[in-house]
């Protein structure tokens, strides 16, 4: 089983309407990073959470952190088709001399219908 | 100033033959990542370079897979006798230092072997 499960995998939904997207971690979570990804292109990051309880918001998107269910969700509010791509969840994971590695879940395809 | 590029962004090879694959992070970014996404999955976490050296290189699959540095900026990612298994995209990823860093992806290198 994956260390990093998001749901759903799929998502289908009408422009304008809210959605959200879950990460469930089986570790615990020192810091999580939500990026987007469009088919042929790299990751794009999104935001950084770091804390139990924090949330960030940039435009449209907001993403929470619950340290304590080992969770992440990323919310969008009145969803346009610029929306549309792989949203990625990523965990850090120690590395030697401080540094980090990305864990990631599998990926949740949206697709906004006009 | 430019992002982490990657070269070529597709390869063709056949079974057996060996690949190098070329990433160019981003100036003054002293970490640098590999890492593989398989199709319909998360990125993996290959190898971290903190400077010139392979700090971590937990995540090579096999002794096939070699990753330099030698000057502290471009990385090259070797894959000896490739086989059909290695297709992927193969992602590199550089921060400005180690720890919590975001890391900046490139476009990712579409390997695909016959």
């Amino acid at each position: 089983s994956q260390e990093l499960e998001q749901s759903p995998q799929s998502l289908i939904v009408q422009e304008g309407k809210n959605l959200t997207i879950n990460c469930t971690s089986s570790k615990t979570l020192y810091g999580l990073y939500w990026y987007k990804q469009k088919y042929g292109e790299g990751l794009i990051f999104l935001m950084m959470l770091q804390k139990g309880g924090e949330e960030k918001s940039h435009e449209k998107i907001t993403a929470k952190l619950d340290e304590k269910k080992q969770q992440s969700s990323l919310h969008i509010t009145a969803s346009q088709p610029s929306h549309a791509g792989i949203y990625l969840c990523g965990a850090a994971r120690n590395l030697i001399q401080g540094a980090q590695k990305l864990v990631f879940g599998q990926g949740t395809r949206l697709t906004i219908n006009p | 100033g430019a992002g982490v590029s990657q070269t070529p962004s597709n390869k063709v090879t056949e079974k057996g033959k060996y690949v190098e694959l070329r990433c160019d992070p981003i100036s003054g970014h002293t970490a640098l990542y590999w890492y593989r996404q398989s199709l319909g999955q998360g990125p993996e976490f290959l190898i971290y370079f903190q400077g010139t050296g392979a700090a971590d290189d937990s995540g090579l699959p096999n002794d096939r897979f070699f990753a330099v540095r030698p000057e502290g900026s471009v990385s090259t990612l070797k894959i000896q006798r490739t086989e059909r298994g290695d297709s992927a995209v193969y992602l590199c990823a550089s921060s400005y230092g180690a720890g919590k860093n975001e890391q900046f992806f490139g476009p990712g290198t579409r390997l695909t072997v016959l």
